[in-house]
């Protein structure tokens, strides 16, 4: 069974820059979810996803991160404008039902370096 | 306070070592517990589930203390392979992860 994809694996930007990250989910899962991930933390939840639905975004700067799942399958991470303390692991991960009871299979990640 | 505490360490054990790590966090609403597992410059990957009756898996046990707000993961007869980053996470409606604790396991 095919994991979560992420792209792309590695960035490099300068603040101020725009960025944006894609994930496509395990073929079936109905929940998405967005992480941060900074070096030395733990993932940190950024946006959750039912369907093509929003579950909780109470943790996504949206002064200027945005995400979307239009079709209820893949989705994109976008960044605008980039800071230096964006710089981090975003990590892409899906489940098969909602409720975080549910295992979350990860995706191997996106790590971006603003400079 | 974070919600999730976790010793980060690194904890330097030899092969056949037990060891354990422990996590105490701050909901007392908390409604499930997990241990994740996270190679290096990998994604987190679920080692097991916690329950108050306690369990385990091979050489891997774990326990929950509600009362305490207390999680604990045992490794009985540490492997090499066993070098890694132990992610506490707490389900609060949402996964909240600990900072994770380090441990390298030596030959």
């Amino acid at each position: 069974e095919a994991g979560v994809a992420q792209s792309p694996r590695y960035k490099i930007i300068e603040k101020r820059q725009s960025v944006a990250f894609w994930c496509n989910p395990i073929s079936g899962h109905a929940t998405l979810y967005w992480y941060q991930q900074i070096l030395g933390q733990g993932p940190k939840l950024l946006i959750q996803f039912q369907n093509n639905g929003v579950v909780d975004d109470s943790q996504l700067p949206k002064d200027r991160f945005s995400a979307e799942r239009l079709k209820g399958v893949d989705s994109t991470l976008k960044i605008q404008p980039a800071k230096l303390e964006d710089s981090a692991v975003y990590l892409c991960a899906s489940s098969l039902v909602g409720g975080s009871s549910h295992e979350q299979f990860f995706g191997p990640g996106t790590r971006l370096t603003v400079l | 306070r974070k919600e999730v505490e976790q010793d980060p360490g690194p904890f330097n054990v030899p092969e056949g070592a037990t060891v354990a790590f422990n996590c105490t966090y701050s909901n007392s609403a908390s409604q499930s517990f997990f241990w994740y597992r996270q190679d290096c410059r990998k994604e987190p990957k679920l080692l097991m589930s916690v329950y108050s009756s306690g369990n385990e898996d091979g050489r891997f046990t774990a326990q929950l203390n509600r009362a305490s707000q207390y999680i604990s993961l045992l490794i009985r007869d540490s492997k090499l392979s066993d070098s890694a980053t132990y992610l506490c996470v707490v389900n609060t409606g949402k996964l909240i992860f600990g900072q994770g604790t380090t441990l390298q396991v030596k030959p």
